[in-house]
């Protein structure tokens, strides 16, 4: 059971390149998000979705963009990075328990993303 | 709206002394609360959940949070820290999204 797989680990973009970090969950988990983490704020929301065809803005989404094709990928697209953006980045997976309410996540191990 | 609020960024303990961090939640109804801890350049850890029921859950590694609904709270306690505890710890309110703290920094001196 590998849980939640975030690829890569590290990367270095020029300033106006694109990417796009890979997340992948083998839970069968409803919910998927992304956050991004900088010194002091702790963990914000970029984008999530409740399922398959469905994605949402979180409190952070410019210059992000997501699709849901299948309940198991979640890809974040950087469209052209910028030095702000430079940060980690976490993917993350829930089920949706009782109330609609999301229980606990279950995180990837972390992109730290540098922007020159 | 959903939010959390986490009023200490950094605290200072001496080992074996006693811990309390602070979380309040704002949620219209009774969300599910959860506290995470990340250790140096690592992932996050789940200490404990709160979904229902008692209001004082226990958690791994000795922790304990307490939920108190009156107060919108849910603090994260252990009675006695070990250097080994010295982290990150965030607060996570599960409602209709998943939203985290900006987190506490908690560190053990000898």
């Amino acid at each position: 059971n590998a849980g939640v797989t975030q690829t890569p680990k590290f990367q270095v973009l020029k300033t106006g390149q694109s990417m796009t970090l890979q997340c992948a969950q083998d839970m069968n988990h409803e919910y998927m998000s992304w956050y991004r983490q900088d010194p002091g704020m702790g963990l914000r929301l970029i984008h999530y979705s409740v399922g398959a065809g469905i994605t949402d803005q979180g409190e952070v989404p410019n210059g992000y963009n997501v699709s849901r094709s299948t309940t198991e990928d979640f890809p974040l697209r950087l469209l052209s990075a910028a030095p702000s953006q430079t940060s980690v980045y976490f993917c993350a997976s829930s089920r949706i328990a009782g109330g609609g309410l999301y229980a606990e996540a279950f995180f990837g191990q972390g992109t730290r993303l540098t922007v020159v | 709206a959903q939010s959390v609020t986490q009023p200490d960024i950094h605290i200072t303990v001496s080992e074996g002394a006693s811990l309390e961090l602070r979380c309040n939640y704002s949620y219209g109804a009774t969300p599910y609360l959860f506290w995470y801890v990340q250790s140096p350049g690592q992932g996050l850890q789940l200490l404990l959940k709160y979904f229902s029921g008692d209001t004082l859950v226990q958690g791994i590694k000795g922790f304990e949070a307490e939920f108190k609904r009156s107060q919108s709270s849910f603090n994260l306690r252990k009675p006695s820290v070990h250097w080994s505890d010295a982290a990150e710890y965030f607060c996570a309110v599960g409602g209709d999204k998943l939203i985290f703290g900006t987190g506490t920094r908690l560190q053990v001196f000898p």
